[in-house]
């Protein structure tokens, strides 16, 4: 399964909404997960099935979709937020990540 | 909560074996899988596989040929060895707790391949 993740990066400011897009190459039902990586760091889970918040995650962090189509959204942009995002199916084996987008500082 | 750290030699030769540790401590192996993730520098996340405590496997086939995973449940330990390595293998190495989905991950450890 392929993940195409959009925009690869984007430039954004503090108190933005910004919308990060992952589509997959077959239906993959809502087996989807979201991940921050702060530069230096493993990432982090955000998003655990394609829309369920994990424990201690900000509430401006949301997430939507399934079959093909997955959006994580951060409204609200804060300075912590600014990183690459990653979102990984666990429907299909091989496992598949996209292929990251990085949230930059406008 | 879990910890996990990884071990192993930071610089390998080509045509070698890659071979790291992940340590965890703050619970147990059993009953878990463990995962290896990698990420060759300035690029994406690519999964490896994962290792059930009890022995099965699962496989990326892009590393197949090449990967063996093993667990030591007295050490708590679970381990990752890549043969035949190449330039292309130069990554961060990450070991993760889960098989669909990980939030445990150790720190990661960078390994070059180089001559």
């Amino acid at each position: 399964i392929q993940m195409t993740q959009s925009p690869s990066s984007l430039s954004a400011s503090v108190g933005d909404r910004v919308t990060i897009t992952c589509r997959a190459s077959q239906v993959i039902r809502s087996d989807l997960g979201w991940y921050q990586q702060r530069p230096g760091k493993a990432p982090e889970r955000l998003i655990y099935p394609a829309s369920s918040l994990q424990g201690g995650v900000p509430s401006r962090f949301s997430a939507s979709g399934s079959g093909t189509e997955f959006t994580l959204t951060i409204s609200g942009l804060q300075p912590e937020d600014f990183a690459t995002y990653y979102c990984l199916q666990h429907d299909y084996y091989p496992r598949t990540f996209g292929q990251g987008t990085r949230i930059e500082v406008k | 909560q879990v910890q996990l750290q990884e071990s192993g030699p930071g610089l390998v030769k080509p045509s070698e074996t890659l071979s790291l540790t992940c340590s965890v401590s703050g619970g147990a192996i059993t009953g878990y899988y463990w995962s290896w993730i990698r990420q060759p520098p300035g690029r994406g996340l690519e999964w490896i596989g994962w290792i059930f405590y009890r022995g099965n496997t699962n496989y990326n086939p892009s590393l197949q040929s090449r990967v063996t995973m093993s667990v030591d449940t007295s050490k708590n330990q679970v381990s990752l060895k890549l043969n035949s390595v190449t330039a292309t293998d130069t990554a961060v190495y990450y070991c993760a707790k889960g098989r669909d989905g990980y939030n445990d991950w150790g720190q990661g450890t960078l390994v070059t391949v180089s001559s």
